[in-house]
C-alpha cells in the first residue's frame, strides 16, 4: 500500500521567506510526527499530532515554526522568516498507535522528506 | 527526557566480517527500542523494534539486537556483513507515555567488498 509521502522533495528558498511542507500520511493513521534531520546527525523530533491536535509541540524551535493538521490526515509545517539554519531534510513519520500487554505500539513510518536549503 | 548515544560515527568493514553497533539510552523508565537502516538516497526504514517479551530481537536482512536492560543498551549486530549493508543505521527511543522518539547521531557502515 502507499506509504507516507511529502510533497516537496526539494525546496529552495531565500531568507526571510515563508514556506510550506507538506505530509500525506499512512491512511488510517491516527499519528503524525514532524522530525528535522540536519547533515550528519539523527533525525530531532518537532511535534506530534495525536489526530487534529498538537499532543506534543514541544521539539519545534521557536514561534517561526508551526504544524497543522486541520482534517486529522494531512499535515502541513510553516516556516515564517526563514533563516539559513533552517536548511535541513524535514521528515514525517506516521503511526497507528495500539496497546497490548499495557505497552504502546507506535512503530512510526517515515517518508522520504523534504530538503529544505534556505540560502 | 530520554537521550540516545551511539557509540561510533563510521565503521568500515569486509565483507563477511561481523558487525556490533552501540547504542546506550538515558531514561529510567520503560521504552521502546528501534534501529532504522537509512541506505544512501532512500528514507528511513525500520530494521528492528524491541516493545516487550525476549530481549533478544531478530529483524530483516539478519540483523539481530539485544535488549540489556541493566546497561540501558539495544546494540545491533550481523554476523555477516553484505557491501549492500553499506548504509545509515540509527537506534531510537521512545519512552513509555511520551510519543516523540529520540534517535542517535547515527553510524554510518561501509562495508567494502
Amino acid at each position: 500500500g502507499a506509504g507516507v509521502s511529502q510533497t516537496p522533495s526539494n525546496k529552495v528558498t531565500e531568507k526571510g521567506k515563508y514556506v510550506e511542507l507538506r505530509c500525506d500520511p499512512i491512511s488510517g493513521h491516527t499519528a503524525l510526527y514532524w522530525y528535522r534531520q540536519s547533515l550528519g546527525q539523527g533525525p530531532e523530533f518537532l511535534i506530534y499530532f495525536q489526530g487534529t491536535g498538537a499532543a506534543d509541540d514541544s521539539g519545534l524551535p521557536n514561534d517561526r515554526f508551526f504544524a497543522v493538521r486541520p482534517e486529522g490526515s494531512v499535515s502541513t509545517l510553516k516556516i515564517q522568516r526563514t533563516e539559513r539554519g533552517d536548511s535541513a531534510v524535514y521528515l514525517c513519520a506516521s503511526s497507528l498507535t495500539t496497546r497490548r500487554l499495557g505497552r504502546t505500539n507506535n512503530e512510526q513510518f517515515f517518508g522520504p522528506g523534504t530538503r529544505l536549503t534556505v540560502l | 527526557a530520554q537521550s540516545v548515544s551511539q557509540h561510533n560515527h563510521h565503521v568500515i568493514l569486509s565483507e563477511a566480517a561481523s558487525l556490533e553497533l552501540g547504542c546506550n539510552y538515558s531514561y529510567g523508565g520503560t521504552v521502546n527500542l528501534f534501529w532504522y537502516v537509512q541506505y544512501p538516497g532512500q528514507h528511513l526504514q525500520l530494521l528492528l523494534k524491541y516493545f516487550s517479551g525476549d530481549p533478544l530481537v531478530k529483524g530483516i536482512k539478519g540483523f539481530e539486537a539485544e535488549f540489556i536492560k541493566s546497561k540501558f543498551s539495544f546494540n545491533l549486530r550481523k554476523p555477516s556483513v553484505q557491501w549492500s549493508d553499506t548504509a545509515e543505521y540509527f537506534c531510537a527511543v521512545n519512552a513509555r507515555g511520551n510519543n516523540d522518539m529520540r534517535f542517535g547521531a547515527g553510524t554510518r557502515l561501509t562495508v567494502k567488498p
